[in-house]
């Protein structure tokens, strides 16, 4: 079936640096992307989302972009800082019916002092 | 206000046993969800209540899985038989939903299950 996947299982960045986590997905009639970031021991936690007739969105230090054309999804998190270690989803999500998220397999992001 | 609450944290089970988890949603939340995460993977989508609506019961992986949920408001989820795959941290989501937009699911902490 259709699903959203990763690149890269893990990505390390130095304090103070950019990290971009990217994504890809194969369902092009999905009407939502959105970014969990998922703690140590916690359930996933809502970053920014982004609808799918849009290219960006930016939020507190974050920024998501999109581009249908490859099917592509990326987080940009600027001046990272040692609480943005932690594993970073993406998921997709159709408006129609019950919203069911299907996630991709996540990445975890180590930010290095 | 609280959040979507979770319990057990951690259980741990012997193969063959029957568990239940409980989910406690965001008050006034309309739609519950169970996902599964299993050890190394991501989510995955297990059941859906709505209202007074039948759940989507889509997702669930066999038939030892069931769930219900109570007066609109508490849910568990049961595992019969358990099996060593069932082996995953079970997280429940609630939201808000209504027709049209994309409505956030706040997720509980999840619990953690070890079936031996």
């Amino acid at each position: 079936g259709e699903s959203v996947g990763l690149h890269l299982p893990t990505l390390s960045v130095q304090e103070g640096d950019n990290s971009i986590i990217n994504c890809a997905y194969s369902n092009s009639a999905s009407d939502y992307f959105i970014w969990y970031k998922q703690e140590s021991g916690k359930g996933p936690q809502f970053i920014i989302d982004i609808r799918s007739n849009m290219d960006k969105r930016q939020g507190q230090r974050v920024t998501v972009l999109l581009n249908k054309t490859v099917k592509h999804l990326s987080l940009q998190i600027a001046a990272t800082q040692p609480g943005d270690s932690a594993v970073y989803f993406c998921a997709e999500i159709r408006i129609q019916g019950a919203q069911k998220l299907v996630f991709g397999q996540g990445t975890r992001l180590t930010i290095n002092p | 206000g609280a959040g979507v609450s979770q319990s057990p944290s951690n259980k741990v089970t012997e193969k063959g046993k029957d568990v239940e988890l409980r989910c406690d949603p965001i008050s006034g939340h309309t739609a519950l969800y169970w996902y599964r995460q299993s050890l190394g993977q991501g989510l995955e989508f297990l059941i859906y209540f709505q209202g007074n609506s039948a759940p989507d019961k889509s997702g669930l992986p066999s038939d030892r899985f069931s769930a219900e949920r109570t007066g609109g408001s508490v849910s568990t989820l049961t595992i019969q038989r358990t099996q060593q795959e069932d082996s995953a941290v079970y997280l429940c989501a609630s939201s808000q939903l209504a027709g049209g937009f994309y409505n956030e699911q706040f997720f509980g902490p999840g619990t953690r299950l070890t079936v031996l």
